[in-house]
């Protein structure tokens, strides 16, 4: 059964300074997906991740996925305020999605 | 742009009574979801369906069940409301594009039941 873990589940971090947000899972799969969800708001798709090593960035967000550690990371820079959200990682099984629990993350100026 | 929508935003029902949420996709997506979301448990997976007529149970099945007439409409339905069914709930919808299963998420339907 495949299982997904994120860390941390909250994160409160001063406007400017940096930070990761990690996601493990259980067994092998290649394709990884980073979703945001605002207060009272669906999920936003941020990233598709398609292989190992695979690297996408948007504005200050950077996401990365390693198959082999079965681990993507999700790298805030320069955190602002309009960061503030619910950020969940996803994996594929098959033709669902498993969630990790949501990292709430609060950036304060 | 993949739009999926959902029939209510707000939901306020009485217990036992049925309770229909709908859902609607215009990418003609072959998988569609319906997922259940609270505070500190994350989104858990209630049924999905990978065609017309198909369904799957997922983590949390008790006390749902599900429809899928046409491609694009996926329906939950609650038989008899429960309190412990107040949530938000989240349709979304995939099809393997791009190589991937990306779901597109509804905007959520937030019921209370009384």
């Amino acid at each position: 059964e495949l299982k997904v873990e994120q860390n941390p589940l909250f994160l409160s971090m001063q406007e400017g300074k940096n930070y990761t947000i990690y996601c493990n899972y259980s067994t092998t799969s290649d394709r990884l997906y980073w979703y945001r969800q605002d207060p009272g708001k669906s999920l936003e798709s941020l990233f598709v991740l398609l292989s190992n090593g695979a690297v996408k960035q948007e504005g200050r967000l950077m996401a990365s996925l390693d198959t082999k550690a079965r681990l993507s990371t999700l790298h805030i820079t320069a955190a602002v305020h309009d960061l503030s959200a619910t950020y969940f990682c996803a994996v594929d099984e098959g033709n669902k999605l498993v969630f990790g629990a949501g990292t709430i993350l609060r950036v304060k100026s | 742009d993949v739009k999926v929508t959902q029939s209510s935003r707000y939901l306020v029902k009485r217990t036992g009574e049925k309770v229909f949420l709908e859902c609607v996709q215009d990418m003609d997506h072959e998988n569609m979801f319906w997922y259940r979301q609270d505070p500190g448990l994350g989104l858990r997976l209630i049924y999905f369906s990978y065609d017309v007529k198909m369904k799957e149970k997922g983590d949390i099945p008790e006390g749902y069940s599900v429809s899928r007439e046409k491609k694009e409409r996926f329906s939950l339905i609650l038989e008899s409301a429960s309190t412990n069914q107040t949530s938000m709930y989240l349709c979304a919808s995939s099809s393997l594009g791009r190589g991937s299963y990306e779901q597109y998420f509804g905007p959520g339907t937030r019921l209370t039941v009384t």
